[in-house]
Order: C-alpha cells, then structure tokens, then sequence
C-alpha cells in the first residue's frame, strides 16, 4: 500500500490561509488523494478528494502536483475551528479492497 | 439526516474481561466499517462488511475480536479476552457502498483495559 508523509504539526494564526502538504511518492496511477481530519474528542470527518486535477469545495481546496507525487490541502481562512488532526491518505480505486490506508497526520493548531 | 450511532461511548473494563460494541450506521449505508485508534495514531481499519457480508478481516485480531453485522445494517464488535494493549478508541463508519468516496463516521468509543 502506497504511504504519505506529513508533518508532525503546524501553526496558524486565525483567518490566515493554512497550507498542509503531504507527500506521497509511491503513489500509483488509480490512488485517489484523500483527505480527513479529526476535531478533538470526535470521528474523523471528510474534507476533499482527488485524483489528477485540483479540486474546491466548501471546506477546502486540494492542490495536486504535475506529477502527482504530493499534493497540498488549503484552508483559505483558519478559524479557531479549524483545529484539528489533518490526515492525508492514499486510496485505490479500483476492486472491492478500497480502504484507507491512515497515518499520523499533521496536528494543526490556530491561534486566535 | 442521523449519523452514525455508537454505544456505549465509554467503557473500562479489567483485562481478560469481554467487551462488546454496537453500531447503527446511517440509514441505507451498504458498507459498514471498524477502525481502533490508538492515542496518538490515524485510524487502522478492523473490519469492512458489505450489507452483511465481510469485505475485508485482514487486520482484525480473531483470536479474540468478532464481528456481526447479521441483518445488514447494526454491528456489533466484540473482544473476548481483553488485553491491555486493546485500549483505544473504536470508530465505526458506514458509506453508501464500497465504491463511495465518503466515509461517515461516529463518535467512538473510547476502550479503556486495566
């Protein structure tokens, strides 16, 4: 299974835009680029998917590479609502076994 | 539209104890998923069920975790014996179908052995 890397943690101030990137060089042609975060003491919630093209929704936008060995999720103004575990995960699309593949995420704090 | 259901959301038991954990997905939701988080690491799915059948057990435990999900829709996981290393926070999700790009997931139950 093809794996990402994140930083440990980041630090924003509040309404700032907030650039999380994750690399993910082993990825292979069918890996979709998912991203899920996890306010504390909650489930981990969808926030933006994509495969080759960048992607916008009203969460936030996804910024894939050329090459598509990273990719950079944008939070265009943090709010202190905003903190939370931001997990990058690689998932293949194709057969039944579809499932993500976590890791450690990056802990994004805000400060007011 | 209601999330996903999940009790009970603590639970401290002594090891060698039996625990179960229950799950009511969200209405529809074909496929049915398990995950323990331990402090400090991303989710590690447990389980996947397809209605009621199981889609993927590769990670589960099954010397001592089961899971039912009999008539396609609530899940229960159980351990029986429990260890201390079981403690941990257990998430159920559901999607729509295994091809759905969005998982829902619930609260948790955080799992504590001693």
């Amino acid at each position: 299974d093809a794996k990402t890397t994140q930083p440990n943690s980041m630090e924003s101030n509040e309404e700032e835009p907030v650039h999380l990137p994750c690399n993910h060089s082993t990825i292979s042609g069918t890996d979709y680029i998912h991203w899920y975060r996890q306010l504390p003491s909650q489930g981990p919630e969808y926030v933006i998917h994509g495969l080759t093209s960048n992607v916008n929704n009203r969460m936030a936008s996804l910024a894939i590479a050329e090459d598509r060995k990273s990719s950079t999720l944008i939070l265009h103004r943090a709010t202190l609502r905003d903190a939370a575990v931001y997990y990058c995960i690689l998932r293949r699309n194709a057969g039944n076994n579809r499932k993500l593949i976590w890791g450690l995420g990056t802990s994004l704090a805000v400060n007011p | 539209e209601a999330g996903v259901a999940q009790s009970p959301r603590y639970k401290i038991i002594e090891k060698r104890q039996s625990v179960a954990f229950w799950c009511n997905p969200i209405s529809g939701h074909a496929t049915l998923y398990w995950y323990q988080q331990i402090l400090g690491q991303g989710p590690k799915l447990l389980i996947q069920f397809q209605n009621n059948g199981v889609v993927d057990d590769s990670q589960l435990p099954k010397d001592r975790f089961s899971a039912e999900r009999l008539k396609g829709v609530d899940s229960t996981l159980k351990i029986q014996p429990a260890k201390l290393e079981d403690s941990a926070v257990y998430l159920c999700a559901s999607s729509l179908t295994v091809e759905s790009y969005e998982q829902y997931f619930g609260p948790g139950t955080r799992l504590t052995v001693t």
